[in-house]
């Protein structure tokens, strides 16, 4: 048990879908944080908040969109993702930005 | 550009021999930390080192920071299948809101 809850832990959806992730954290941290991990691929940040504001957005297309409503809950909403967007979706959280992460189990996300 | 590199990317052993992974940078990191992953969960922190040239050790794990924080290596000694796993470094900095960098992953196997 992590601290840094996932749900749903596998999710298959459509490209007209909408769908939203949900992390939790019960360890008091003051940054989360949302990774992509794709196969043979290194761990891709895509955004990061502290203390519910968002501090980074890697570059990510506006089909993935965050929501921070406090320091406890991170959600990420999807829609019309594409097929390449398969992939596993991790949460984290730290203490600080620089400290560190402690992981949710992932969401295993299939675009059909 | 990928700011840390693993080597070797993909190990696999038999039981009971020993290994080291390495984790590489030309750039200079406030901590590096290590984590291991098995598949569909997220990774798990093992240790953090912060300290130019230090060693910790976990059990068979012995874990050593470079003199010039810029990489770290792993040694594992006498493996187990329960090493089995994805091994991932992540180096953090303190400047901007991208903190922890992570490494491009080891990719373990100990064959029984």
């Amino acid at each position: 048990e992590t601290g840094v809850t996932q749900t749903p832990r596998h999710l298959v959806m459509g490209m007209t879908n909408k769908k939203s992730l949900k992390c939790e954290q019960h360890l008091g941290h003051n940054a989360m944080y949302w990774y992509k991990q794709s196969a043979k691929k290194p761990l891709e940040l895509m955004f990061v908040y502290s203390l519910e504001e968002r501090v980074e957005n890697n570059s990510v297309p506006s089909r993935f969109s965050p929501e921070c409503p406090n320091s406890s809950h991170l959600f990420l909403h999807l829609h019309t993702l594409q097929p390449e967007d398969s992939a596993l979706y991790l949460c984290a959280s730290s203490r600080q930005i620089e400290t560190e992460a402690f992981f949710g189990q992932g969401t295993r996300l299939t675009v059909v | 550009t990928q700011l840390l590199e693993q080597s070797p990317q993909f190990l696999s052993i038999q039981e009971g021999e020993n290994l080291t992974v390495y984790c590489n940078s030309s750039s200079v990191f406030s901590s590096l930390q290590w984590y291991r992953q098995e598949p569909g969960e997220g990774p798990v922190l093992l240790v953090t080192v912060v300290t130019g040239g230090e060693v910790k050790k976990l059990k068979r794990l012995t874990f050593q920071f470079g003199d010039a924080r810029k990489d770290s290596s792993l040694h594992i000694t006498a493996a187990q299948p329960g090493d089995t796993g994805l091994y991932l470094c992540a180096g953090a900095r303190k400047t901007g809101a991208n903190n922890l960098f992570f490494g491009t992953g080891t990719r373990l196997t100990v064959i029984p």
